[in-house]
C-alpha cells in the first residue's frame, strides 16, 4: 500500500531555518499536505500543494515538491520557539472518500 | 472556519467498561475518521465513514466499533475497554469532494486503568 516516510526528530537553533523532509510512494498522489501538532492538541493544517506545482510559499513557510523523486519538504524560515511541534506530511490521490495517508511525524525542537 | 469538537479532552475508565467517544463537525462534511495516536507509531486509522450509517474499517479496527446516525456526528465505541487502548484519540472530517484536507478535533486522551 501507500507509504509516507519522515525522519522522527529535528533540532534547530532559534532564528535558523528548519527543513523537514518527507518521501512518499504513491505515484498517483495528487495533493500533499503539511500538518502541525502542538503538545496535547489535534492536528492543524499548515499548508498543502497540488502535484502540478513544484513550490508554494506562505509567509515563513516554503513547500517544495519533487514529483519525480516523490519528495516533499517544508522549510520554516527564522524558526521560533513557538514552532516547536510535531509536523506531519500526508498525501492523497484525487478521491474524496479515501483517508489521507500520514507519515509518522517529525518532532521539531527549537533551541533558544 | 471548520470546527470539529470532541466530547472530552481527558477520560479515565476502568478495564471492562464500555466507553463512548463522541465527535461532532459543523461543516456538513461527508467523511469522518477516527484515529489513535501513540508515541513512535504516528496516527493509525481505526474506522472511517463516508456517509450516514456507512462505515469502513481502517488499519486497526479490532476492539472498536463506530456509529454514524447523523451526518455531523461520529461515535467511537470501546465495547470493553482494555489497558492497551490507553491512547490519544483524534477525530477528523473531510468534504466529499476530492482532494481537500482533513480537519481534526482537539483529541481525547483516554487512560484505561
Amino acid at each position: 500500500g501507500e507509504d509516507v516516510e519522515q525522519s522522527l526528530f529535528l533540532s534547530v537553533r532559534e532564528g535558523d531555518s528548519s527543513v523537514i523532509n518527507c518521501t512518499y510512494t504513491d505515484s498517483s498522489s495528487t495533493y500533499l499536505y503539511w500538518y502541525k501538532q502542538e503538545p496535547g492538541a489535534g492536528l492543524q493544517l499548515l499548508t498543502y500543494i497540488f502535484s502540478n506545482m513544484d513550490m508554494k510559499q506562505d509567509q515563513r513557510l516554503t513547500v517544495l515538491l519533487n514529483k519525480k523523486d516523490k519528495h516533499l519538504s517544508l522549510r520554516i524560515a527564522d524558526t521560533q520557539t513557538g514552532d516547536s511541534a510535531i509536523y506531519f506530511c500526508a498525501e492523497t490521490a484525487n478521491s474524496g472518500n479515501t483517508p489521507l495517508v500520514f507519515g509518522k511525524g517529525t518532532r521539531l525542537s527549537v533551541i533558544a | 472556519d471548520v470546527k470539529v469538537t470532541q466530547s472530552s479532552r481527558y477520560l479515565v475508565k476502568r478495564t471492562g467498561e464500555k466507553v463512548f467517544l463522541e465527535c461532532v463537525q459543523d461543516m456538513d462534511h461527508e467523511n469522518m475518521f477516527w484515529y489513535r495516536q501513540d508515541p513512535g507509531l504516528g496516527l493509525r486509522l481505526i474506522y472511517f465513514s463516508y456517509d450516514v450509517k456507512m462505515k469502513e474499517k481502517g488499519d486497526i479496527p479490532e476492539g472498536y466499533s463506530v456509529s454514524r446516525e447523523k451526518k455531523e456526528r461520529f461515535s467511537l465505541i470501546l465495547e470493553s475497554a482494555s489497558t492497551n487502548q490507553t491512547s490519544m484519540y483524534l477525530c477528523a472530517s473531510r468534504p466529499g469532494t476530492g482532494g481537500l484536507a482533513q480537519y481534526f478535533g482537539p483529541g481525547t486522551r483516554l487512560l484505561v486503568l
